[in-house]
């Protein structure tokens, strides 16, 4: 059972280069988050879906895109990398009642230099 | 504004030894969850035990237990027989007061387990 599967786990980009993190769950759940991690803090919401064809910004959503067209995929896009989105970033989803717990990809590092 | 406070950037106890990991919290709402995440230094992050609000009883799940005050709205998590393997990074959670229906994490608390 793979869960929720992020790739790449690490990657380099050059200021304004574009890149696609993928997020893919195999467990049917409804909504699907992209959270970023800086160093030594807590988890931020960059976007979220409620589901296929469905999705809306969280706490810091500039500089990226996102698009939610099947139950199991939610790619993030970061258009034109800056250092400021050098972080780790963090794929979870869950089924949608408030109680559940988030199920959480394993991150990916991502460097902007 | 809905805030989740972790006031010990860092903590360590000795290995079997108790720690208290402190959060407190603040939301409109009346009723809702709240919940402990734990993050080794492998990234994934684990879920440790979670609390509903209008329960008076506090959570407990093994060695981990929970000390809910809601009128103080705080939220401690107790780690009992302390392990090798308990040395991450705590986040204390709750939903936000909006209808993304996700988690709004605190900063965090790393602990270290001293052997």
């Amino acid at each position: 059972n793979a869960g929720v599967t992020q790739t790449p786990k690490f990657r380099i980009l050059k200021i304004g280069q574009s890149m696609t993190l993928q997020c893919a769950q195999d467990m049917n759940h409804n909504y699907m988050y992209w959270y970023r991690q800086d160093p030594g803090m807590g988890l931020k919401l960059i976007y979220y879906s409620v589901g296929a064809g469905i999705t809306d910004k969280g706490e810091v959503p500039n500089g990226y895109n996102v698009s939610r067209s099947t139950t199991e995929d939610f790619p993030l896009r970061l258009e034109l990398a800056a250092p400021s989105q050098t972080s780790v970033y963090f794929c979870a989803t869950k089924q949608g009642a408030t109680n559940e717990k988030l199920f959480f990809g394993s991150g990916t590092q991502l460097s902007v230099l | 504004a809905q805030t989740v406070t972790q006031s010990q950037p860092e903590m360590s106890v000795q290995e079997a030894e108790t720690v208290t990991l402190s959060c407190t919290y603040d939301t409109s709402e009346s009723d809702y969850y709240l919940f402990w995440y734990k993050q080794p230094p492998s990234r994934q992050m684990i879920l440790v035990i979670r609390q509903e609000a209008y329960k008076q009883q506090n959570a407990t799940e093994n060695r981990f237990s929970v000390n809910f005050q809601k009128a103080a709205k705080s939220f401690s998590l107790k780690i009992s027989d302390s392990q090798l393997g308990d040395a991450a990074m705590y986040f204390c959670a709750i939903p936000p007061e909006s209808g993304a229906n996700n988690l709004f994490f605190g900063t965090g608390t790393r602990l270290t387990v001293i052997p």
